[in-house]
């Protein structure tokens, strides 16, 4: 079966611009995670959606925002783009079966890597 | 605050020896722990889990320990061979989410 899709793949962005990344999880799977991974900081937990709910969120800026469509297809966006945010953006789907991200073995798509200029 | 924590940036090892990666967390409420494994331009890709409940875990050449009362788990690649060279990140699950450590980059030279 397809695996986890996220588009774009690369972009390039300049500061106080804003970008939606999107993510297509794999069939079935209702649990989209985002996470954030920059050299020396490893994956930063961005936010998790289920059924089209947020359903946990990390300790992120309210510049960086998400959502689930009702066919378990999700966005994140980030307005107003520091140079900080330039990094690779992963999307991770799960059943999520068993009440939360942590509970269950993720599927990672290859990431968007924005760079902020 | 880094609850989950890889020391070792990188390891470099020889085709054929045994590749430790070691991994240290602080908050004694995790009760899930997983390792990836990602290449470069690619995902990360899921290799093993432990449950706090086991102290080691083995899926053929794969091994995890894990070890409460330190609060470190380790993973165990034996024999190494050149294409598990890769970025390896521990996990910890609790609170519903997943935490990630930062990576340890393994080079297995032939």
């Amino acid at each position: 079966k397809a695996g986890v899709t996220q588009t774009p793949r690369y972009l390039i962005k300049t500061r106080g611009q804003q970008v939606t990344l999107s993510c297509s999880p794999i069939s079935g799977h209702r649990s989209v995670s985002w996470y954030q991974q920059t050299p020396g900081q490893g994956l930063q937990f961005l936010f998790e959606y289920f059924s089209e709910t947020q359903r946990n969120k990390g300790n992120f800026p309210g510049r960086f925002s998400g959502r689930q469509f009702s066919n378990s297809r999700s966005e994140m966006n980030v307005s107003t783009l520091e140079l900080g945010d330039s990094a690779l953006y992963l999307c991770a789907s799960s059943s999520g079966a068993a009440g939360g991200a942590g509970a269950n073995v993720l599927t990672f798509g290859a990431g968007s890597r924005l760079t902020v200029l | 605050d880094q609850q989950v924590k890889q020391n070792s940036p990188s390891l470099s090892v020889q085709e054929g020896r045994i590749s430790i990666l070691n991994c240290d967390y602080t908050n004694s409420m995790f009760d899930y722990f997983l390792w990836y494994k990602k290449y470069p331009a690619e995902g990360p890709t899921f290799l093993i889990s432990i449950s706090s409940i086991k102290d080691k875990n083995e899926d053929g050449r794969f091994t995890v320990f894990l070890n409460k009362s330190a609060k470190h788990l380790s993973l165990h690649i034996v024999p190494s061979q050149p294409g598990d060279s890769a970025v390896y990140f521990c996990a910890a699950s609790g609170f519903q989410k997943l935490v990630f450590g930062t990576g340890t980059r393994l080079l297995v030279s032939p």
